[in-house]
């Protein structure tokens, strides 16, 4: 696709329960990052990509959060034992490279936790 | 700790004129601003952006102002239009980390009639 795909678009879930979410950047793109986005708050960067490797994972909030990305490709940003302040919009963006260069955003996952 | 401040959380214009959105930043290793323009349910959209070597970048009808020694910047939308109604956020990032973005709390625009 042109842009950045993001799946699933919502996502509503039982507290304790792990959830996966995917990212699909633009082709050719080697750095992806994610964010997340809490209600009435700006964007908070949490890891970031350089091909497969994660030079920076100091976003992350805690230990029950992980991701990887496989063939320089797809990504997939996995909360364990979910809490409800993991409640937030979860956004992946992607780059041509690691410089000072625009990122570009999908539209997101919108992760409620019950 | 928040690096990157937009202090006016709305900002009312009539269609045809001048919208000003201002940026606060106190991090000095910032070297990179960026705009971005989200609407509900979406993704954000890369508007302008501007490296710390200019004061200004222009894009239609759009104009990035960066005030180093203030460590202020600015988005001027002229004319503003209806399809400009969003929430804008200001986004800042500083060489050597990779472009990680640091973005401000976001400024809802809304363009009336």
């Amino acid at each position: 696709g042109a842009g950045v795909s993001q799946s699933p678009s919502n996502k509503v879930t039982e507290k304790g329960k792990d959830v996966e979410l995917r990212c699909d950047p633009i082709s050719g793109h080697t750095a992806l990052y994610w964010y997340r986005q809490s209600l009435g708050q700006g964007l908070e960067f949490l890891i970031y990509f350089q091909g497969n490797s994660a030079p920076d994972k100091s976003g992350l909030p805690s230990d029950r959060f992980s991701a990887e990305r496989t063939g320089g490709s797809v990504s997939t940003l996995t909360i364990q034992r979910t809490q409800q302040e993991d409640s937030a919009v979860y956004l992946c963006a992607s780059s041509p490279v690691v410089s000072n260069q625009p990122q570009h955003f999908g539209d997101g996952t919108r992760l409620s936790i019950l | 700790d928040q690096q990157v401040k937009q202090n006016s959380p709305s900002l009312s214009v009539q269609e045809g004129r001048i919208s000003i959105l201002n940026c606060d930043y106190t991090n000095s290793m910032f070297d990179y601003f960026l705009w971005y323009k989200k609407y509900p349910a979406e993704g954000p959209t890369f508007l302008i952006s501007i490296s710390s070597i200019k004061d200004k970048n222009e894009d239609g009808r759009f104009t990035v102002f960066l005030n180093k020694s203030a460590k202020h910047l600015s988005l001027h939308i002229v004319p503003s239009q209806p399809g400009d109604s969003a929430v804008y956020f200001c986004a800042a990032s500083a060489s050597g980390t990779a472009s990680k973005l640091t973005f401000g709390t976001g400024t809802r625009l809304q363009v009336t009639l």
